[in-house]
Order: C-alpha cells, then structure tokens, then sequence
C-alpha cells in the first residue's frame, strides 16, 4: 500500500528559529515529490522535486529529495509568523495520481 | 483572473438527499482531480480526470461519481449522501508540464451530513 508519512505532525518554535520538515515515502510508479503550504484555506505549490540531490529554494525555503532513502526535507529559516500554517507533502504516482501525507501544523510564536 | 471556483463553499444536509458539487477552471488545464481532507488523514484523491471524458478512481472514490463533459468543468455528486462524506473538499487542476505540475487548488466545500 502507498504510504506517505510527515513528521512531526506537529511543531511550535519561536520567530527567528531554522525548522525541518521530514517527509518519507513508499509509493510504486514514483514520478515528483510536491509540498504545499496551506493556511486557512486551499494549499497553494511550494516546490516539485524530481531529482536526488538537487535542491529547490524560495527566499527562506528550500527543499531536497533523497530517492534512495525515499525522504524530503523542507527547511525554512528565519521563521516569521507568517510561516505558520500546515504544511503539506504528496508524491505523484503516474501522472495525477496523488498520495498526500497527514500534513505538519507549524505554529510560530512571535 | 486565474482560478478555480467551487459551489457551494459550504452545504448542511440528510442523508440519502442527492447533491452536487461543482468546480470549475479558467486556465484550460486538462488535469481536474477531486480530494476530501479530514483531520489526521491529510488530503486523499477521490477522483481524477486527465482531459475531457477521461476520469479514473482515486484512493477513495466509493461513494461518489464524476463527470467531465467539458474541459472547465469537474463536478462531483453524491447520490446517497452519509455522515461519513461529512468533510472539507477540494478541487484541483493543473497542466501537464515536464518540469512543472503545480495543481491550482479551489477555496473548497465544507460538507456536513446529518
């Protein structure tokens, strides 16, 4: 069975600190790894990855996949309030067919 | 302005009352999925369409129904509703692309049934 597991499902810091956000997966028919941020409404595209090794970034965030070990990780630095919303990891198996993760809540406090 | 609309945004009703939920999108987009997010379970694909008349099952389609007569519109139907579809829905479209797949999400339905 497909499987994508996100982790931690749940993390508070403070503004200014560096968070890791793991995301691992089991799927057959690999093609991209997506991570979406959502809010308080629909998830909007952070980054798609295709390639092992090759990082994504986007001003404080970034995002690197690991095909052997089946992981990605999203950094983000210097957090800012805004940064709290629940973030999103799916993998796409064949084309358009999803598997998300259960979503980390990042709440960071001023 | 590029988006995807859904109506209705939110909907009470009984169970076993038909209902219809629609989505549409004006990028032209082939691909139009369907997903429910409930807490805990993330987000999980109920059904996909890769262009016009073309849509397959996704992780959890028993239940619900689709159809794609035309390319912006994707709607979804409940022909039995039960308390267990209770949940946030959300539609999605994106174009296929070799580097870049971004799904365009709509604002989405909160689905309560009694």
């Amino acid at each position: 069975e497909d499987k994508v597991v996100q982790s931690p499902l749940s993390l508070v810091v403070h503004e200014g600190d560096t968070v890791t956000l793991n995301c691992s997966y089991e799927v057959t028919n690999f093609r991209s790894l997506l991570w979406y941020k959502q809010e308080k409404k629909a998830p909007t595209f952070l980054f798609m990855l295709t390639s092992s090794g090759i990082e994504k970034k986007s001003g404080r965030l970034s995002s690197i996949l690991d095909k052997k070990e089946l992981f990605s990780i999203l950094n983000i630095t210097a957090t800012q309030t805004g940064d709290s919303a629940i973030y999103l990891c799916a993998v796409e198996k064949g084309a358009q067919k999803l598997v998300f993760g259960q979503g980390t809540r990042l709440t960071i406090n001023p | 302005e590029a988006q995807v609309t859904q109506n209705p945004r939110y909907l009470i009703t009984v169970t076993g009352k038909k209902l219809t939920v629609t989505c549409s999108q004006n990028m032209n987009h082939e691909y139009m999925s369907w997903y429910r997010q409930d807490p805990g379970l993330g987000l999980r694909q109920i059904y996909y369409s890769m262009n016009v008349e073309v849509t397959d099952k996704g992780d959890v389609p028993e239940g619900y129904k689709v159809s794609r007569k035309e390319k912006r519109n994707f709607p979804l139907i409940l022909e039995s509703p039960s308390p267990n579809q209770t949940s946030l829905y959300f539609c999605a479209s994106s174009t296929p692309g070799l580097l870049y797949n971004e799904q365009f999400f709509g604002p989405g339905t909160r689905l309560t049934v009694l």
